[in-house]
């Protein structure tokens, strides 16, 4: 069955040090991974995804997430944490049917940035 | 830019009534998803809707029905509401690729509907 783990509930970072989320999947095929961010009281918001290619990709807001098939992984990183980072982070992954395709969300990870 | 909008924003239910949760899309969008999210949860899939026919079906409860209108705008239908429905119900829409492409399919989602059951 296709799935999605985020083994940390919550994950606690310094302002101005570096952020990594962890993300694992376990799919038949080729993945399509994708990260959400969900702010206090808001819908999810894309942030970034992997379809092919490169294996680090780039997204919205300074993150980015490096695919790693070996470990099946696909953590999400910046290098410099800001406080307004604090969110809910949702890693996905996609499951193509023959007429759909269906987004399946990780449990989520609590980052909270400190001053 | 447009967004996917959900009303009503907040709604409050006595045990055993219904509710109505409504949903439009971003402009030519053509699929339109909902999820459930409760207290501490991660967004479980419901249903989901590709040119106004149900393309997929989720962990949606009998008691609930759904349905995408001509105009793309959906309707979550709520019935015999139970405490265990108090959730966040999220809308999202996308201008869906087809074949291997689907899987690239990426999701806006809406502020969501906070229902409470009392």
């Amino acid at each position: 069955a296709q799935s999605v783990a985020q083994p940390e509930d919550q994950v606690n970072v310094a302002e101005g040090n570096p952020l990594t989320v962890k993300c694992t999947y376990s799919v038949s095929g080729n993945p399509y991974l994708f990260w959400y961010v969900q702010y206090p009281n808001r819908g999810l918001q894309f942030l970034l995804k992997y379809i092919t290619g490169d294996n680090l990709v780039k997204g919205s807001y300074g993150f980015e997430a490096e695919f790693n098939k070996s470990q099946t992984s696909f953590h999400l990183k910046k290098p410099s944490a800001l406080v307004s980072d604090s969110a809910l982070y949702f890693c996905a992954v996609t499951v193509v049917y023959s007429s759909a395709s269906k987004i399946i969300f990780g449990s989520g990870t609590r980052l909270s940035i400190r001053p | 830019a447009a967004g996917v909008i959900q009303s009503p924003r907040h709604l409050i239910k006595e045990k055993r009534e219904t509710a109505t949760l409504k949903c439009y899309p971003i402009p030519r969008h053509d699929t339109v998803y909902w999820y459930q999210q409760g207290p501490g949860q991660d967004p479980q899939f419901l249903i989901s809707f590709y040119e106004k026919m149900q393309s997929d079906k989720g962990s949606i409860p009998d008691r609930f029905s759904a349905q995408q209108f001509s105009d793309y705008h959906s309707e979550l239908n709520m019935s015999s509401l139970e405490l265990g429905d108090s959730a966040l119900y999220f809308c999202a829409s996308s201008l869906s690729l087809q074949g291997r492409a689907a899987g690239a399919n990426v999701l806006t989602f809406g502020a969501g509907s906070r229902l409470t059951v009392l």
